[in-house]
């Protein structure tokens, strides 16, 4: 079972500041590599997916990159809306996992 | 406009079995490629994929849950079944229904089930 790994835990930034987010698998999940927000009480959405590519109706200050092990969320600057946690998951096989989760808050 | 939305009991009793149904619309179980699968959360903890199945009933489980796990599918009826046995206060979560295509995935509302006695 791949683990995915992602730090910080917590970031705390203020609304337009740049967030970057890390994801490390365990071994190599080639690029398929997902990036969730969620907010409490609701279902996860997707932002990200294949490392790279912005899920319909993402906006463009989101962006993902990386391949093979290493990944990164990056959020352009924040707005006010963006404070949540954010969940990457790979499917490179079964079982598909996710990382622990990191919490974007207001500094 | 695909929708789906989880069924189910809130709160079961430790050792009970857990029955939950995933009624979907928007897409068919019928169609080559398509899946449906189950994922859980407990409160504060990460995101858990349970279960997952295909339109030609291929089926995958999460190997540390593999033993009390079933997925089932009623294509007639647009559902997905998720059965969990032997339930312990620690499958506390709220349980989502899932449906993974290219580029997307679709989610349930989410289900909170409770587990104590």
């Amino acid at each position: 079972e791949i683990v995915l790994t992602q730090s910080p835990a917590t970031l705390s930034l203020s609304p337009g500041e740049r967030a970057t987010l890390s994801c490390r698998a365990s071994q190599s999940v080639s690029s398929y590599l997902a990036w969730y927000q969620q907010k409490p009480g609701q279902a996860p959405r997707l932002l990200i997916y294949d490392a790279s590519n912005r899920a319909t109706g993402i906006p463009a200050r989101f962006s993902g990159s990386g391949s093979g092990t290493d990944f990164t969320l990056t959020i352009s600057s924040l707005e006010p809306e963006d404070f949540a946690v954010y969940h990457c998951q790979h499917r490179s096989n079964w079982p598909w996992t996710f990382g622990q989760g990191t919490k974007v808050e207001v500094k | 406009q695909i929708t789906l939305k989880e069924s189910g009991p809130t709160l079961v009793k430790p050792t009970q079995t857990l029955t939950l149904t995933c009624t979907f619309s928007g897409f068919s179980l019928s169609t080559s490629g398509v899946g449906v699968g189950w994922i859980r959360q407990p409160p504060g903890k990460a995101l858990e994929w349970l279960a997952l199945i295909f339109w030609d009933d291929d089926k995958r489980y999460s190997p540390s849950l593999k033993s009390r796990l079933t997925i089932t599918k009623d294509t007639s009826k647009n559902q997905v079944v998720l059965t969990m046995t032997n339930m312990d206060p620690v499958d506390t979560a709220t349980y989502y229904c899932a449906h993974p295509t290219y580029g997307d995935t679709h989610w349930g509302q989410g289900t909170l089930v409770t587990v104590s006695s």
